[in-house]
């Protein structure tokens, strides 16, 4: 089966600390994964896809097969990071799977 | 270019009441799909289509209908409203083989802003 599992729903740091997020992912084939963003009320904003390794905003993810892992990190948290984060997975029958999601809270 | 629309923003629905959210994109896009968002339980998949006259179930279809008569437009249909019902509703849309073509953030999928909606 498909899953996407975020074991951390609430995640809080200060800032200046570094950040992992993590999400781990089954799936049969080669994923196609990618990390969303969504700010209070708003719609989900693209973080980062592994495919094209871009990233906005400082944060980075690697696919790590061997352990089904694709961790959100940035080294240096900010107040503005503070958001509710998704890993999404998208297969090729045209679902994109999310996790449950994990709200980072950045403290002064 | 608009992106992915949605219409409306919130509504407040009686039990046993229907409704129609809708979604458009001006992208040309294959793909589009309905996600619902509830607290711990991230979004789920509600239905999805690949193609205008196609559509397809998603995780959690139960109470909802769709239909995909053009490439631009995908409706999701409450004809029942129950509680359970409340939730934050975003559609989404992309091209059929993003992933096939070269990196890059416009070759992605695109969420809508979302409608919030309570069924009392």
């Amino acid at each position: 089966a498909q899953r996407v599992t975020q074991p951390e729903k609430l995640l809080s740091v200060f800032k200046g600390a570094p950040v992992e997020l993590k999400c781990n992912y089954s799936y049969s084939g080669s994923p196609e994964l990618f990390w969303y963003v969504q700010y209070s009320r708003q719609r989900l904003q693209l973080l980062l896809r592994h495919i094209s390794r871009e990233s906005i905003k400082g944060f980075t993810a690697d696919l790590n097969k061997g352990e089904t892992s694709f961790h959100l990190k940035k080294p240096f948290a900010q107040e503005e990071d503070s958001a509710m984060y998704y890993c999404a997975l998208y297969n090729q029958g045209g679902k994109l799977i999310f996790g449950q999601g994990t709200e980072l809270s950045v403290k002064p | 270019n608009a992106g992915v629309t949605q219409t409306p923003k919130f509504q407040v629905l009686k039990t046993g009441q229907s409704m129609t959210l809708q979604c458009a994109q001006d992208m040309n896009h294959e793909y589009m799909s309905w996600y619902r968002q509830d607290p711990g339980m991230g979004l789920r998949l509600i239905h999805y289509s690949v193609g205008a006259g196609i559509t397809d179930q998603g995780e959690v279809p139960n109470g909802y209908n769709v239909s995909r008569s053009t490439t631009e437009d995908f409706p999701l249909r409450l004809l029942s409203a129950a509680p359970s019902q409340t939730s934050v509703y975003f559609c989404a849309s992309s091209r059929r083989k993003f992933s096939m073509g070269p990196g890059g953030f416009g070759n992605t999928i695109y969420f809508g802003e979302g409608s919030w909606l309570t069924v009392v």
